[in-house]
């Protein structure tokens, strides 16, 4: 168990409407990440966290944005839910060292967007 | 840019028989990490194997064995005597090892194992 929360696990909102994820760790890893799962494609990522305050863009970022305030806490917003955002997330952590830098997923949050 | 081809997207199997899934990867790095995971039907993905681009040793872990060869770019997976709990989604992917900008993983698309009793 690497300690990874993810919340809500299922959500369904209206398109056009804000919404946030959250990804909770307790074990104070540097890294962190949020893929998104859709059928033929694989887990895609979306954003990237390598510390409080630093994040950047994975492949598919357009219509999302994130923040990293603590350690602990990395959320993902959607800013207007659209119905191409329908999807499962994933949320990652890793340490990148070079020995550890394997990443250890969330549960996952299934968002639908009607 | 990255990209990790699964070119079987569902592999269907009697129990007891083995299967190999496939994984080919492109990378302009000359250092680098593959990975396998496993999503079970109940959703989680569990991790697998870790492999870096300077050990073409094969590994084995049980009834799990990993293949990679450098040469065609391919790190292939294969389960000796299935059984029903190897049921799962199976995915490849690809890093690079760069520490500073975390390893941000490319996923292939996944190939389904349906082990029937």
């Amino acid at each position: 168990d690497a300690g990874i929360t993810q919340s809500p696990r299922h959500k369904v909102t209206e398109t056009g409407t804000p919404v946030t994820l959250r990804c909770h760790q307790t074990e104070n890893h540097r890294y962190m990440y949020w893929y998104r799962q859709d059928p033929g494609h694989g887990l895609r990522l979306i954003h990237y966290s390598y510390g409080v305050k630093d994040t950047d863009k994975g492949e598919v970022s357009d219509g999302y944005s994130v923040s990293r305030s603590k350690t602990e806490d990395f959320l993902l917003t959607l800013e207007s839910a659209t119905s191409s955002q329908t999807s499962v997330y994933f949320c990652a952590i890793s340490e990148s060292k070079a020995a550890k830098n394997i990443q250890y997923f969330g549960a996952g949050t299934r968002l639908s967007v009607l | 840019a990255q990209k990790v081809t699964q070119a079987q997207t569902e592999i269907s199997v009697v129990e007891k028989e083995d299967v190999t899934l496939d994984c080919v990867y492109e990378t302009r790095d000359t250092t680098y990490y593959l990975f396998w995971y496993k999503q079970p039907p109940s959703g989680e993905l569990v991790f697998l194997i870790r492999r870096n681009s300077f050990d073409e040793q094969n590994e084995i872990s049980g009834r799990y064995s990993w293949n990679f060869q450098k040469s065609t770019s391919s790190f292939n997976f294969t389960i000796t005597a299935s059984q029903v709990v190897d049921s799962a989604v199976y995915f490849c992917a690809l890093s690079e090892a760069v520490e500073a900008a975390g390893n941000k993983l490319t996923f292939g698309g996944g190939t389904r194992v349906l082990v029937k009793p």
